[in-house]
């Protein structure tokens, strides 16, 4: 089983919001990953969490902050967003193993639109 | 910048021509992985190339990774139209240590019947 679950699938949510963007893996993998990705460009890394901890972050506004309760769960906290943050959010995650055969699997992803 | 080259940015094909993808990295890398990105949807994974010179195939398509690491192709052929979408490759640097993917800017690739 190689499946990343991520809810919402779509959120509208107005500058003045709070919401949050659930991710959860049950594959036992210990890196997660937010990534962001506008139309026809690539995924852009935001954060990554490796065994529950924070190891990057990709110089993100603090309007974005992001949460690992557990090794299965990944949360985005969102408060007072931009129309520009509109944008696919995808989840990934990885085994976190220390050989280079790392592969990191996506989740469905959040479409959000910032109104 | 970008880290990983990709191209071409866009490709269109009739049905039944072969489609090329080409990644060039500036570094070595410790491997490069393959996705494919349908309208809409998200990014999912088609194979992982570790060795260098390695050639993996599945079905109509073939990857190949350099002998240098520092390059890798996606060739499909013989393409259909369920082979529309966009494809990424991502690269790890070798010596890195936090999982970072560098991703390519993808070629989107549309077939016509």
């Amino acid at each position: 089983d190689t499946e990343v679950t991520q809810t919402p699938k779509h959120l509208v949510m107005g500058m003045t919001n709070k919401k949050s963007l659930k991710c959860e893996q049950h594959m036992g993998h210990r890196a997660m990953y937010w990534y962001k990705q506008k139309a026809k460009k690539p995924p852009e890394l935001m954060f990554v969490y490796s065994y529950e901890k924070l190891s990057i972050n990709e110089s993100v506004p603090s309007r974005f902050s992001p949460e690992c309760p557990n090794s299965s769960l990944l949360n985005l906290h969102l408060h007072a967003l931009q129309p520009e943050d509109s944008a696919l959010y995808l989840c990934a995650s990885s085994t976190r193993s220390l050989s280079s055969q790392e592969t990191q699997y996506f989740g469905p992803g959040t479409r959000l639109l910032v109104l | 910048g970008q880290q990983v080259m990709q191209i071409p940015q866009y490709q269109h094909v009739q049905e039944g021509e072969d489609f090329t993808t080409y990644c060039n990295s500036s570094t070595t890398l410790s491997n490069i992985q393959w996705y494919k990105q349908r309208p809409g949807g998200h990014p999912v994974f088609l194979i992982q190339l570790v060795k260098s010179g390695e050639v993996k195939k599945q079905k109509r398509l073939t990857f190949q990774f350099g002998e240098a690491k520092k390059n890798s192709s996606l060739h499909i052929t013989a393409t259909q139209t369920t082979d529309v979408g966009t494809y990424f490759c991502a690269g790890r640097m070798r010596g890195s240590t936090l999982g970072r993917l560098y991703f390519g800017r993808g070629t989107q690739l549309t077939v016509w019947p």
